[in-house]
């Protein structure tokens, strides 16, 4: 069963904050790793695909390193806004056979922003 | 907006019953993948279909099957439901190339099931 982990939990930050959560994930048998935004009524949304060790991400105020090796990943949010306020999911890919993979998730990051 | 429909967005039934839940790929995706997210859980993946074929299974009970018409939308049928089956249930689509590790899914709004 693979475990993937995020934390914290959940987070409130005040408007302006920067902040970072984590993700953790096998190290063995990578493939890939997502990170997707999950706003209440909404339909989670693709934020980043991460692939190689090292890699670093950006949209916006919004960015993500991975680190392959040492199996975890690091979102980060600069200058926080209400409307960055969502649940925060990673998923790690792994592989289903006949060509397929497939996505565990971790419980996310619920990330409140206070005005 | 994914692209991806789901219907309906909110089912109510009672123990022992069976209800369908359908979903519509994004246009052009051609892999289907159905999840569930309950209460305190990440979201779980149950099954994926691709063009038609099972392609990969995940955490799925015996009571539940489902499957993908030719026109690629897919059905999710629940049976002899139980109070835990209450849940969230997410359908994904993505393009479904074979060997891309890196493929996006994207998500649908979801249906909320509540068993009572």
């Amino acid at each position: 069963i693979l475990n993937v982990e995020q934390s914290p939990q959940s987070l409130h930050v005040q408007e302006g904050d920067s902040t970072n959560f984590t993700c953790s994930f096998p190290s063995s048998n990578f493939y890939a790793l997502h990170w997707y935004r999950w706003e209440t009524a909404k339909s989670p949304e693709a934020l980043f695909v991460m692939t190689l060790n090292g890699d670093e991400k950006k949209k916006g105020r919004i960015s993500a390193t991975l680190n392959t090796k040492e199996g975890y990943s690091y979102l980060y949010i600069k200058g926080s806004q209400p409307e960055d306020s969502a649940t925060y999911l990673c998923a790690f890919t792994a592989y289903s056979g006949a060509g397929s993979y497939q996505l565990t998730f971790g419980k996310g990051t619920k990330l409140s922003v206070i005005p | 907006d994914s692209g991806v429909t789901q219907t309906p967005k909110h089912l109510i039934t009672a123990t022992g019953q069976r209800v369908t839940l359908r979903c519509s790929p994004r246009s052009g995706d051609l892999s289907v993948y159905w999840y569930q997210q309950s209460l305190d859980q990440g979201l779980q993946f149950l099954i994926q279909y691709y063009n038609g074929e099972e392609r990969a299974k995940g955490n799925i009970l015996e009571r539940f099957s489902a499957q993908q018409f030719p026109d690629l939308h897919s059905e999710l049928n629940l049976s002899s439901l139980e109070l835990g089956d209450s849940a969230l249930y997410f359908c994904a689509s993505s393009v479904g190339r074979t060997g891309h590790s890196q493929e996006t899914q994207y998500f649908g709004p979801g249906t909320r099931l509540l068993v009572l």
